[in-house]
């Protein structure tokens, strides 16, 4: 079974700051990775699909690059609405289907 | 506006049968661009997939759910449903369910109802 770890688990930023997370598969997975945000009790949403590649609609503040086993997703300047906790995923559209979250992990307000 | 609805008992016995449903607005789940997916959150925790159908009614679960699970179309009403058998303490959590978009072998989780909470306890 393919594991995905993320890292950090959780950190503290500011409004301005640049944000990068990484998320890493325990074996290769292609570009086979989305990330999502998730808000408290919110439902989560959508971000970056295929590793690298934004959502409609969704800002371009937010970015995702990787390949293979090491992925990573950046803010590029912190809104107050990006405190959240975002999780990668990866699919598997290979019978039988798959999907794997990672651990997630959370953006707090330094 | 496409919109998704769990909605099935918030309190399952040990040992029964939690079900839920998913009403589906906005669109035929019978259309052959999706999949629709059943994840769920157990509370302070992280996302776990829990399984997808297909319009024609294929299937594919989470191994660790596979004995436990499983998930049905029901088209004339446009819902999807989930059942999970022998449910523990283990298997409470927010439900939430999910439209699964397919665009050349890309697989997203574009569309989320707003979860349901499912508390197992006597």
């Amino acid at each position: 079974d393919i594991q995905m770890t993320q890292s950090p688990s959780s950190l503290s930023a500011s409004v301005g700051d640049r944000v990068t997370i990484t998320c890493q598969a325990s074996q290769d997975i292609s570009n086979y990775l989305n990330w999502y945000q998730q808000k408290p009790g919110k439902a989560p949403k959508l971000l970056i699909f295929d590793a690298s590649n934004l959502e409609t609609g969704v800002p371009s503040r937010f970015s995702g690059s990787g390949s293979g086993t090491d992925f990573t997703f950046t803010i590029s300047s912190l809104q107050p609405e990006d405190f959240a906790t975002y999780y990668c995923q990866h699919y598997d559209n290979l019978p039988p289907m798959l999907f794997t979250f990672g651990p997630g992990t959370k953006v707090d307000i330094k | 506006q496409l919109q998704l609805q769990e909605s099935g008992p918030g309190l399952v016995k040990p040992s029964e049968t939690l079900s839920l449903t998913c009403t589906v607005s906005g669109d035929s789940i019978s259309s052959s661009h999706y999949y629709w997916g059943w994840i769920r959150q157990p509370p302070g925790k992280g996302l776990e997939w829990i399984g997808n159908i297909y319009y024609t009614g294929s299937t594919y679960y989470n191994p660790s759910l596979k004995s436990r699970v499983t998930i049905s179309l029901d088209t004339s009403k446009n819902q999807v449903s989930l059942k999970l058998s022998s449910v523990t303490a283990a298997d409470t959590a927010v439900y939430y369910c999910a439209r699964t978009l397919v665009v050349a072998d890309i697989f997203t989780f574009d569309y989320w109802g707003q979860g349901t909470l499912v508390t197992v306890s006597s």
